[in-house]
């Protein structure tokens, strides 16, 4: 599996944007972007995916470069319960298991 | 709708024993899949149950195993227990027919504690 890279950490102020990065420059045509987020103390919930295009739904937006070698998965506003670890995930069409790596821990402030 | 729920909550068991944790997928779906997740990493992958049948593993030794019931409902066996199986252990589920499009609802998951 392709792997990605996002950093480690990032801080927010409630009410604000955020953006939170991600590289994948080994991505191949068919793997899909996933974005999921866990919460303190629950397990992972599925954020929003996409392939080429970007992507909206009722938690956030997906934002693809047009070569697809990087992503960045937009909260318009963070509120305190977005307080979370954000992992990017590529999945091909074959594949079904996620690949975590260490995600971004995202720190929203009041 | 429940969604994914595990049992137990939590666990203790000592070096050398057997454990075997519970998963009832969400209604409608038919693949469950476990993961491990250690302090401060993110989970691991172990393997997938569809059909009943183990259809994809992770690098886990075979001291872990699963079983998949006809009513999909899942478990997880962990044979001679170390130090190192402490761990949140997450179930997930989804359906195959999306593979593509492959959103998996995970359960709160079980905290293993081996002393």
């Amino acid at each position: 599996d392709a792997k990605t890279t996002q950093p480690n950490s990032m801080e927010s102020n409630e009410e604000e944007p955020v953006h939170l990065p991600c590289n994948h420059s080994t991505i191949s045509g068919t793997d899909y972007i996933h974005w999921y987020r866990q919460l303190p103390s629950q397990g992972p919930e599925y954020v929003i995916h996409g392939l080429t295009s970007n992507v909206n739904n009722r938690m956030a937006s997906l934002a693809i470069a047009e070569d697809r070698k990087s992503s960045t998965l937009i909260l318009h506003r963070a509120t305190l319960r977005d307080a979370a670890v954000y992992y990017c995930i590529l999945l091909n069409q074959a594949g079904t298991a996620l690949i975590f790596g260490k995600g971004t821990t995202l720190s929203v402030s009041s | 709708d429940a969604g994914v729920t595990q049992s137990p909550t939590h666990l203790i068991k000592t070096r050398g024993q057997q454990v075997t944790l519970r998963c009832s997928p969400k209604s409608g779906h038919d693949t469950v899949s476990w993961y491990q997740q250690a302090l401060g990493q993110g989970p691991q992958f172990i393997f997938q149950y569809y059909e009943e049948e183990e259809r994809q593993r992770g690098n886990f030794p075979d001291r872990f195993s699963g079983h998949q019931f006809p009513n999909y409902s899942s478990e997880l066996n962990v044979n001679a227990l170390l130090l190192g199986d402490s761990a949140l252990y997450l179930c997930a589920s989804s359906s195959l027919i999306f593979r593509s499009y492959n959103e998996q609802f995970f359960g709160p998951g079980t905290r293993l504690t081996v002393l």
